[in-house]
């Protein structure tokens, strides 16, 4: 049982240079997260997915694109990298709702974009 | 909105206490607490649903008041693996605080 697992767990980027992060959870979660973490400003959400085939917006959508073809994946994708999407990601997933579920991470993504 | 935390970072010695608290203008439906160690992931604590609740885990626990705006993690009797960085999060847009940096030291 890996839990939540992301790839690759690091990667350096050129502007503008596309890259997909993928996220792959074994738990039958129906929800999953993709959050950027940034010195002092804690985690802030990106988008999310309340299950297979749906995506919504999180509080820092701009520059990123997500997919859920699959139950078990949640893909983050920049089409265009930029400096300030510099960052750690975090890929999680939830049972139920986070009013009502802990979320459960992965190891995260340390993305440079130079 | 953001919850705010307070404070932004602590120093304990083994074996002293430190509260963390967080704060939301508005009132929640829940708050979660996690823990994360450097370079790891965030590590899910506990979670509190009810307007007065406490709850522990060993010498971690934590409060949400009874209007459920602020909520606090209580760190009893800290231990040299209580160190990292705490975060509350809340339903609302799912967010987090911008954390409390605990520092443990012998």
């Amino acid at each position: 049982n890996a839990g939540v697992t992301q790839t690759p767990k690091f990667r350096v980027l050129k502007t503008g240079q596309s890259m997909t992060l993928l996220c792959a959870q074994d738990m039958n979660h129906e929800y999953m997260y993709w959050y950027r973490q940034d010195p002092g400003m804690g985690l802030r959400l990106i988008h999310y997915s309340v299950g297979e085939g749906t995506t919504a917006k999180g509080e820092v959508p701009d520059g990123y694109n997500v997919s859920r073809l699959k139950k078990q994946n949640f893909l983050l994708g920049l089409e265009s990298a930029a400096p300030s999407q510099t960052s750690v990601y975090f890929c999680a997933s939830s049972y139920v709702g986070a009013s009502n579920s802990p979320l459960h991470f992965g190891n995260g993504t340390r993305l440079t974009v130079t | 909105q953001q919850p705010v935390q307070s404070p932004q970072a602590v120093i304990l010695r083994e074996g002293e206490d430190a509260v963390i608290n967080c704060s939301s203008s508005k009132a929640l439906y829940s708050v979660h607490w996690y823990r994360q160690k450097h370079g790891e992931a965030p590590v899910f604590l506990m979670i509190l649903l009810k307007g007065g609740e406490q709850k522990g885990h060993e010498k971690i626990s934590a409060s949400f008041n009874e209007k459920k705006q602020q909520s606090s993690l209580y760190l009893t009797a800290s231990q040299l693996s209580y160190s990292g960085t705490y975060f509350c999060g809340t339903e609302y847009k799912l967010s987090f605080g911008a954390g409390t940096t605990v520092t443990v030291r012998a």
